[in-house]
């Protein structure tokens, strides 16, 4: 059981540049989420899956796409990339309860 | 706006002593109050967790206070050990919708021996 897996661990883009960060459960859970950390803001909800199919925005949704085609994956895809998504991201996924799992984290820098 | 206001942004206590973080909210409507813990280049992890129902929730050395007129919350960690050491986020969410999670800013905690 690996939990929440995310990769790449580090990635540099240049600005303008798009890419995938990939998001991967084994524990069956309908919910999954996205975050990104920045220092002094804590953490920031980016978009949300409750359920294969359905995404929804989270407080800071500009700039970043996703989709839900499977339980397992929820991808979060930078479309055009700005030095202003430089940051650490962090997928996570729960249940129907409230403990939310947190995967490693995808140290992004955007020059 | 930040939904959860954390304080302090850091904090050094001395090997024994007692760690006290505070979380204030706004929104009445939120059910549940975690706290986070992180440690460097891992993932949050759920430490402990409270609902608004108990004033109180104790885990080992760590205790959750909870005082719903004054819509405020602290994490209290007995006997710190440099173990301890870490981030540490409030949360807080709501059991209607999508029961999203919304972060404090974090404390960082430093035990020195």
């Amino acid at each position: 059981n690996a939990g929440v897996t995310q990769t790449p661990k580090f990635q540099v883009l240049k600005t303008g540049q798009s890419m995938t960060l990939q998001c991967a459960q084994d524990m069956n859970h309908e919910y999954m989420s996205w975050y990104r950390q920045d220092p002094g803001m804590g953490l920031r909800l980016i978009h949300y899956s409750v359920g294969a199919g359905i995404t929804d925005q989270g407080e800071v949704p500009n700039g970043y796409n996703v989709s839900r085609s499977t339980t397992e994956d929820f991808p979060l895809r930078l479309l055009s990339a700005a030095p202003s998504q430089t940051s650490v991201y962090f997928c996570a996924s729960r249940t129907d309860v409230y403990e939310q799992y947190f995967g490693p984290g995808t140290r992004l820098t955007v020059t | 706006q930040q939904q959860v206001k954390q304080s302090p942004q850091s904090l050094i206590v001395q090997k024994g002593g007692i760690s006290i973080i505070n979380c204030a909210y706004e929104n009445t409507a939120f059910d549940y109050f975690p706290w986070y813990q992180q440690f460097p280049g891992k993932g949050p992890a759920l430490l402990i967790a409270i609902r608004p129902d108990v004033s109180e929730k104790k885990e080992g050395r760590f205790t959750i206070s909870f005082n719903k007129s004054a819509k405020q919350f602290s994490l209290h960690i007995m006997d710190s050990q440099p173990g301890d050491s870490a981030t540490y986020f409030c949360a807080a969410s709501k059991q209607t919708g999508a029961n999203n999670l919304f972060f404090g800013t974090g404390t960082r905690l430093t035990v020195i021996p």
